[in-house]
């Protein structure tokens, strides 16, 4: 069955530190894979997508993921965070019905 | 452009009633999902409209139910309400079948 698991709960990071939010998928013809952001109190905000070619996909505040097919992952990464960045982080995978299958999320907490 | 707009935003109703939750979609887009979102089972996927046909729908009892107008608009409907219903509804709209959606705030519903 397919499935999406965030390994993580909670992350805590310092301000200005780098991030690395962990995501596998269980999904078996070539995924659509996407990450999006929860502020607290809010709806969801698409931060980027991958869909075929280059693995490295680049997203919006600064945000990037990479697609590891042989180890069935897309990780988000960002290199310096800052306290806005504050929020629940959601990785999910399309199926063949175009349908979303989400992961638990990962709750970023921002240490000043 | 306008987001996609939820009302109410709150509401709190007793046992046993019944609500109805509004959805605006983004102008142009005719697809349109539901999301009940709770800490205890995340988001999970209750249905998804596509020109006034309902063209997905997850695994929720028959209590909940919805429609979408000509106008793309949007309503779920809850009948006899209970305890476990107190959740965020999400509704999300896009263009076309990709899994990219855009969220709007949600309605908050607390059942007493």
């Amino acid at each position: 069955a397919q499935s999406v698991t965030q390994p993580d709960i909670h992350i805590t990071v310092s301000e200005g530190a780098s991030l690395e939010l962990r995501c596998n998928y269980s999904y078996g013809a070539t995924p659509y894979l996407f990450w999006y952001v929860q502020s607290p109190g809010q709806g969801l905000q698409l931060l980027l997508k991958y869909f075929s070619g280059d693995t490295l996909v680049q997203g919006i505040k600064g945000f990037e993921a990479e697609f590891k097919r042989s180890q069935s992952s897309f990780n988000l990464r960002k290199p310096s965070v800052h306290w806005s960045d504050a929020a629940e982080y959601f990785c999910a995978v399309a199926d063949s019905n175009y349908q979303l299958i989400w992961g638990a999320g990962t709750k970023l907490i921002i240490k000043p | 452009k306008a987001g996609v707009t939820q009302t109410p935003r709150y509401l709190i109703k007793t046992r046993g009633q019944q609500v109805t939750l509004s959805c605006s979609p983004i102008s142009g887009h005719r697809s349109v999902s539901w999301y009940q979102q709770t800490p205890g089972q995340g988001l999970q996927f209750l249905f998804e409209y596509f020109s006034e046909t309902q063209r997905n729908k997850g695994n929720f009892p028959g209590r909940f139910s919805g429609r979408q107008f000509s106008n793309s608009r949007s309503e779920m409907n809850v009948s006899t309400l209970e305890l476990g219903d107190s959740a965020l509804y999400l509704c999300a709209s896009s263009i076309e079948f990709t899994g990219e959606l855009f969220f709007g705030e949600g309605s908050r519903l607390t059942v007493l």
